[in-house]
């Protein structure tokens, strides 16, 4: 059974900041993985999406990495700035079609 | 407009009720999905679908039915509604290939 965990559960941080956002997974037998941003009260937005074959991918100040044989992915945030904060959620994908998700690190970014 | 629309937003009703919660998207996505979020449980996978006439069992799949004869629609029904399914219910759909596109959730009070 697919489990995905994130930490820090919460996380603060002052505008300018660099930050890094933890995703594992316990099977590796992935298809993909997805990070989404969830904003209070509010649908999910997706991301990036790294396939089982890549190593990261990047969009704009946003850089996801994937480690499959040891099960972690990292959010990588640069700049931070107020409007980043929001809860970010990864997910698991597996070759059937099921998604998986973590329960999301809630961040902060304070002016 | 092409979207995943959820309906309703909001609904309230009382235990041992039968409710249903409607998902209409318009890409023609084959894959669909039904979440329910909690606090400190994140988004757990309730019922998701490959195809038309094909569902499968997610994480939490008790008490709930789900039916796919058509591609574009998902309905989520709870037979006898528990105080426990109140939750915050998001449908997604996906092509299989990219990130989901998720609807705006539907806020379910169960009294």
């Amino acid at each position: 059974k697919q489990e995905v965990t994130q930490i820090p559960a919460a996380l603060s941080v002052p505008e300018g900041e660099n930050l890094v956002l933890n995703c594992s997974f316990t099977d590796s037998a992935i298809y993909n993985l997805q990070w989404f941003r969830q904003d209070p009260g509010k649908g999910l937005t997706s991301l990036l999406l790294i396939q089982s074959s890549q190593r990261e991918q990047t969009s704009g100040r946003l850089n996801a990495s994937l480690d499959k044989s040891s099960g972690r992915s990292t959010l990588y945030i640069a700049a931070s700035q107020p409007g980043d904060s929001a809860t970010y959620l990864c997910a698991v994908r597996n070759q059937g079609g099921k998604l998986i998700f973590g329960q999301g690190t809630e961040l902060s970014v304070k002016p | 407009d092409a979207g995943i629309t959820q309906s309703p937003r909001y609904k309230i009703t009382e235990t041992g009720r039968q409710v249903t919660l409607m998902c209409h998207q318009t890409w023609s996505h084959s894959y669909m999905f039904w979440y329910r979020q909690d606090l400190g449980h994140g988004l757990r996978l309730i019922y998701y679908s490959a195809a038309a006439d094909i569902t499968d069992k997610g994480e939490v799949p008790d008490g709930y039915v789900v039916s796919r004869s058509k591609t574009e629609n998902f309905p989520l029904t709870l037979e006898s509604a528990t105080r426990s399914q109140t939750s915050v219910y998001f449908c997604a759909s996906s092509d299989g290939t990219k990130y989901p596109h998720f609807g705006d959730g539907t806020r379910l009070s169960i009294l």
